[in-house]
Parts: structure tokens; sequence; C-alpha cells
């Protein structure tokens, strides 16, 4: 069975810190790995990695896939009150004709003022 | 562009009561299609995928049901809810570059 485990499983910070957020998993067909962030409602996409050691990047995120630990990092840097959200990581298993998501229980990030 | 549009946002229902909810996606021709359902403080379980009209599988035995009656919808069903039925529910499609789902407002179920 597709097991992801992320750590922490929640986070407090203040404003300009800069956090690591970590997600292992196990999958067999191991597809890609994808990071989302959800607020209130729908989890909005991030990132999707798929080959280790190329780190992908928007503002003040960033992210990098090591596929040989089996792991992932999520990096924020200089956190603002907005990025308070709860952060999924999902890794896809290739079986079949569709592309299943099996999701981490997510690490709930508050940033204080 | 593509959308996503589910409905309702919130949702208040008896134990033994019929369920419905819906899913519709905008700009998108065969889409595949999912619901997940999102208990507090857990992760998304993925609960019935669909790939096209009419085809279903599911993920988890349990009390719902899904359909897929034309390309771009996709319904969640119950047609006796349980308490255990509570949570938020997620519909999802899949998008280019594939593997990337794209998720709609989801519907917070309670069931009394």
């Amino acid at each position: 069975e597709d097991k992801v485990v992320q750590s922490p499983l929640s986070l407090v910070v203040h404003e300009g810190d800069t956090v690591t957020l970590n997600c292992s998993y196990e999958v067999t067909n191991f597809r890609s790995l994808l990071w989302y962030k959800q607020e209130k409602k729908a989890p909005t996409f991030l990132f999707m990695l798929t080959s280790s050691g190329i780190e992908k990047k928007s503002g003040r995120l960033s992210s990098i896939l090591d596929k040989k630990e089996l792991f992932s990092i999520l990096n924020i840097t200089a956190t603002q009150t907005g990025d308070s959200a709860v952060y999924l990581c999902a890794v896809c298993n290739s079986g079949g004709s569709n592309y299943k998501l099996t999701f981490g229980k997510g690490t709930l990030l508050t940033v204080n003022p | 562009s593509q959308t996503i549009h589910q409905w309702p946002a919130t949702l208040v229902q008896p134990v033994g009561s019929p369920l419905s909810l819906e899913c519709t996606v905008e700009g998108t021709s065969n889409p595949n299609l999912y619901w997940y359902r999102q208990a507090a403080g857990r992760g998304l379980q993925l609960l019935f995928y669909s790939v096209g009209i009419g085809q279903i599988s599911s993920e988890v035995p349990q009390n719902l049901s899904a359909s897929r009656p034309q390309d771009r919808q996709f319904i969640l069903s119950s047609k006796k809810l349980l308490l255990s039925d509570s949570g938020f529910y997620l519909c999802a499609w899949e998008g280019a570059p594939r593997n990337i789902q794209y998720f709609g407002a989801g519907t917070r179920l309670s069931v009394l």
C-alpha cells in the first residue's frame, strides 16, 4: 500500500522566518510527487516533481525531490501571514489508465505577525 | 481556461436521508474525474475515479456511490446517509500535464 508521511504535523512561526516542510513516501510505480496548499477550501497546486535534485521554484517557495532517499522538502523563505495554510504532499502511482494520488495528512503552518 | 464547479458548499442532512453532490468541469473534454473525502485532521482519501462516461472505479467500500452521466459531470450519491459520512468532499479533474489534479471548492457535509 502506498504511503506518504509529512512532518511536522503543525508548525508555528513568525513573519520573516524560513520554514522547511518534509514529505517521505513509499509507493509502487512512482511517477511524480506533488505539493498543494490548502487554505479554507480547495487545495491549490504548487509544484510537481519528477526528477531527483532539480529544484522547482516559485517566488519564495521552492521544492526538491530525492528519489533515492524517497523524500521531498518544501521551503518557504521570508514567510508572510498569507502563507498560513495546510500544505499537502501527494505521490502519483502510475497504475493503468489513470494516475492515482496518495496524500499525506498535511502540515498545518501558522505564520504569526 | 478550465474551471471546476462543485455544489453545494455546505450541507446539513439527517441520518438516513439521501445525498447528491454534483461536480462539473468546463473548458476540457474527457477529463479523468475524482471524488475525495477529507476528514478532520486527515489527508484526502480517494473515494471514486472515472476515466469516461459511465466508467466508475471505487477505491474503498462504503455507503456512497458515484455516477458520470455526461463527459464533464460527476455525481456523488447516497441512498441513506450515516453519521460517518460527515466530512469535506472534494471533486477534482486531472489536467495537463498528466498527474496534476485540480480541485473544486468542496462541500462540507454534516450528517446529524
